[in-house]
């Protein structure tokens, strides 16, 4: 069965101390591997997209990266408004339209 | 930069009643999509569709219809709405491309309450 899993649940980090998310898959094949962040109350808002094994993709405090099992989402000192949940989603092949979704990851950014 | 709005971002509703909630997205998207979020329980799929009056059901859509009449608009009714059915709605689009499709842009939600 195609599972994503995301991990930690939640975590709190001191502004400026660097971390990673965690997002792994079980998937018949890959598509392409979405990041996204939701704030309270919104919608979520895309981050990146990953295709392949070895792709990297870089904004602001975030870098994305994909190995053929899991993809990390690294935040690199970050700061208060970086707070809000990350989402993984995968797109398996196979499959055109359906993303299979992962619970989600908060993050807690305290000044 | 990709649009997508939502008819409403708050609606309250008595259970029973009708409800309609729009989303028009101004990207010549291909395809739309309506998840409900609710805690613990991620995003869900309710419908999808590939093209105009093209529709195809996801994981929940009991309880729920969908119309789309014009490619940037896609329609999610509530026939007879109950209070299990309160949740935060979110409309999303996406391109097509050859092999599948490209990432879902989302519009900012409407969170319903169904009294």
């Amino acid at each position: 069965e195609d599972q994503v899993t995301q991990s930690p649940e939640a975590l709190r980090l001191q502004e400026g101390e660097s971390s990673s998310l965690n997002c792994s898959y079980t998937v018949s094949g890959l598509r392409g591997l979405f990041w996204y962040r939701q704030d309270p109350g919104k919608g979520p808002e895309f981050l990146f997209t990953l295709y392949s094994a070895g792709e990297e993709k870089e904004k602001e405090r975030l870098k994305a990266t994909l190995t053929k099992k899991e993809s990390f989402l690294h935040i690199t000192a970050p700061k208060p408004e970086d707070s809000a949940t990350y989402l993984c989603a995968v797109l398996p092949r196979g499959s055109n339209y359906q993303l299979i979704w992962g619970a989600g990851t908060k993050l807690i950014i305290k000044p | 930069d990709v649009k997508v709005t939502q008819s409403s971002r708050y609606l309250v509703k008595r259970t029973g009643e009708k409800v309609f909630l729009e989303c028009v997205q101004d990207m010549d998207h291909e395809n739309m999509f309506w998840y409900r979020q609710d805690p613990g329980l991620g995003l869900r799929l309710i419908y999808f569709s590939y093209d105009v009056k093209m529709k195809e059901k996801g994981d929940i859509p009991e309880g729920y219809s969908v119309s789309r009449e014009k490619k940037e608009r896609f329609s999610l009714i509530l026939e007879s709405a109950s209070t299990n059915q309160t949740s935060m709605y979110l409309c999303a689009s996406s391109i097509q491309v050859a092999g599948g499709q490209e990432t879902q842009y989302f519009g900012p939600g409407t969170r319903l309450l169904v009294l």
